[in-house]
């Protein structure tokens, strides 16, 4: 399977507890972004990546989130000091490098954190 | 004001019905403009981009309306296999934030 893989697929932590969730995007594909989706409303922009350099990141993004791609291939999201709030599926996508298509992106199947 | 708003409906329309979706943004220096299929419990899924001049792929048509801020998504012969949220997403003027719309559920019913 060669598109976009997430790691783990479902996470339950407790309130207060760090958790890390991987990405690997599609491997020519140097754009990559995470979201995260609550049920009944659309994917939310948290951060985009082009290479290893992340150049937007939402002004909603909690300083407990960060985000790292550190050879510009698979990217790492860590939310700190988890809250029940944070309860989501995080999605994450990618998109090819150049011309017309560079804009479309396609999705993981995300990481459902439950945090209790 | 949202950046992107949708009616969420639910829209439930009988087979081989033609139903369209509008969606309408709210910042003018958009540049992209998608669809995206979102199936239960599944991830997000490119049905299609959306040109200035319009485009159809199949029983699908997407419109973009640039003076009055919306894009539409017409579905002509809907099928069973239609059923699911529909999601419209334009990007930020830095091109490279995207935002969804809350999605319109559809229910294509035999």
């Amino acid at each position: 399977d060669t598109g976009v893989s997430q790691d783990p697929r479902h996470k339950i932590t407790k309130r207060g507890q760090n958790v890390t969730f991987r990405c690997d995007p599609i491997s020519e594909h140097n754009r990559l972004y995470w979201y995260r989706q609550t049920l009944g409303q659309g994917p939310e922009f948290l951060t985009y990546f082009q290479n290893e350099a992340q150049l937007e990141k939402s002004r909603l993004l909690s300083d407990r989130f960060s985000a790292e791609r550190p050879k510009g291939s698979f990217s790492t999201l860590e939310i700190q000091r988890t809250e029940q709030g944070d309860s989501a599926m995080y999605l994450c996508a990618s998109s090819h490098p150049t011309g017309i298509l560079s804009y479309e992106q396609y999705f993981g199947p995300g990481t459902r954190l439950t945090v209790t | 004001r949202k950046e992107v708003e949708q009616d969420p409906g639910p829209f439930n329309v009988p087979e081989g019905a033609t139903v369209a979706f509008n969606c309408t943004y709210s910042n003018s220096a958009s540049q992209s403009f998608f669809w995206y299929r979102q199936d239960c419990r599944k991830e997000p899924k490119l049905l299609m981009s959306v040109y200035s001049s319009g485009n159809e792929d199949g029983r699908f048509t997407a419109q973009l309306n640039r003076a009055s801020q919306y894009i539409s998504l017409l579905i002509r012969d809907s099928k069973l296999s239609d059923s699911a949220t529909y999601l419209c997403v334009v990007n930020s003027n830095t091109g490279n934030q995207f935002y969804f719309g809350t999605g319109t559920s559809l229910t294509v019913i035999p």
